[in-house]
């Protein structure tokens, strides 16, 4: 089975730019959630999509949006880059609620320059 | 929001050596994963455990929930083992998940030949 993916692995951004981030999860699983690590820090939550809605979002700001696509695959958008954007991005998957935890894909690490 | 503190901070070990990591977290909860992170920034689930004990080969994790700490024991260590360890926990609303793991600083594990 394939776990989750995420693409691209690496990206280098300038500042005001916008950046697409992609994952699938794996097969069968329903939500997917972003998180955002900055370095020497655990990850952060930025959104949970479940079916398609989102049904959580973290404390970060407009600028940053997602997406839900019918195969369960996400796109994570930020706009209007900033420095402080330089993170690595990781995309998890989970199950039904109660039968297991999340899993994590590589992650994309975004350098915005 | 809830609080996760991890203990120790950082830990040196000579390989062969046993150690023991620690997660207190400051309500109850409905998830607790621990992980560890490689040095290529993957995040790696090694027990999905909200309550009782779990074994694993070297590794093994006991969460007591109504005193809200879990521990995970790290046996004969290996320099396979060295890189970061989190804890994280979700406290669901209503019965649904919202996606949304808090994770704690971590415990960054350097272990020596």
């Amino acid at each position: 089975d394939a776990g989750v993916t995420q693409s691209p692995t690496h990206l280098i951004k300038t500042r005001g730019q916008h950046v697409t981030l992609r994952c699938s999860p794996i097969s069968g699983h329903k939500s997917v959630s972003w998180y955002q690590q900055v370095l020497g820090q655990g990850p952060q939550f930025i959104f949970q999509y479940y079916e398609k809605e989102e049904r959580g979002r973290g404390n970060f700001p407009d600028r940053f949006s997602a997406r839900q696509f019918p195969n369960y695959s996400s796109e994570l958008n930020v706009n209007a880059l900033l420095l402080g954007d330089s993170a690595l991005y990781l995309c998890a998957s989970s199950p039904p609620v109660g039968r297991g935890g999340y899993t994590f894909g590589s992650g994309t690490r975004l350098t915005v320059v | 929001g809830i609080q996760v503190e991890q203990s120790p901070p950082d830990l040196i070990l000579q390989e062969g050596a046993n150690s023991t990591l620690r997660c207190n977290f400051s309500d109850s909860v409905n998830n607790l994963q621990w992980f560890h992170q490689n040095p290529w920034g993957q995040l790696i689930n090694l027990f999905y455990i909200p309550s009782g004990t779990k074994q694993n080969g070297r590794l093994s994790a006991t969460t007591v929930a109504t005193e809200r700490y879990s521990l995970l024991y790290i046996s004969s260590s290996q320099t396979t083992d060295s890189g970061v360890y989190f804890c994280a926990v979700e406290r669901w609303a209503g019965g649904t998940s919202y996606g949304k793991l808090t994770f704690g600083q971590g415990t960054i594990l350097t272990v020596h030949p």
